[in-house]
């Protein structure tokens, strides 16, 4: 199977850094998704990682090695809004058109002041 | 430009009735993905779907469950029967070809 492993839950401190690890099988996908869900709400889009590499978008980066099969998202300036559950997912193609996210079980975030 | 929409946002059926979930993807994309999410899990693909043709169903349970969406009209996951187990949020996504996945504010299903 195509499994993505991440931690189940983490606390951190208002200000500070969190990193979230996710873990894959390095067959089969094509990039990787990070989303942001807040309980009961819909997961929104942060990061899309297809290259190697670090990707940079003001608070939030992503990093990803394909040939390790890992990747973390980075917060950094956390605040009291940052508290969620962040859901790593593979994409992969289906026939050629299209793309399946296959979802690790998420990390719930929670930020302490 | 209105994101995905989903209605109803919460459903509540009895044991044996039939669910109909619908979703209508963003204005010009033609790809629309289904999801179910059980309490404290993560989500799980379910249905790939584009217009009048199903692409991938890996993910659906053989029986009682199906989805279309037709050339009008929004998608609709259908779950005959309903058991207690159904009872989780399902997410309907739709994207251009490739690309980010917009997400819907999902159905939230509950069978007593």
């Amino acid at each position: 199977g195509q499994n993505i492993d991440q931690p189940t839950e983490m606390t951190a401190t208002e200000g500070a850094i969190v990193q979230i690890n996710c873990t894959y099988q390095t067959s089969g996908f094509n990039g990787l998704f990070w989303y942001q869900q807040h309980a009961g709400e819909a997961p929104t889009f942060l990061s899309y990682n297809v290259l190697d590499g670090l990707e940079e978008k003001g608070r939030f980066s992503s990093f990803l090695s394909r040939s390790k099969g890992y990747s973390y998202l980075l917060l950094k300036e956390l605040q009291m809004k940052d508290s969620a559950s962040y859901l790593c997912a593979g994409v992969s193609m289906i026939k050629a058109a299209g793309n399946k996210l296959t979802f690790g079980g998420g990390t719930r975030v929670l930020v302490k002041p | 430009n209105a994101g995905v929409m989903q209605n109803p946002r919460h459903l509540v059926r009895r044991r044996g009735q039939e669910a109909r979930l619908r979703c209508s993807p963003m204005k010009g994309h033609s790809h629309v993905y289904w999801y179910r999410q059980l309490p404290e899990e993560g989500l799980k693909f379910m249905v790939y779907l584009q217009k009048e043709n199903i692409i991938d169903e890996s993910g659906m349970p053989k029986e009682r469950f199906s989805a279309e969406f037709p050339k009008e009209g929004p998608s609709i996951l259908r779950i005959q029967q309903v058991v207690r187990g159904d009872s989780a949020a399902y997410f309907c996504a739709s994207s251009p070809l490739v690309g980010e996945q917009y997400f819907g504010p999902g159905t939230r299903l509950t069978v007593t």
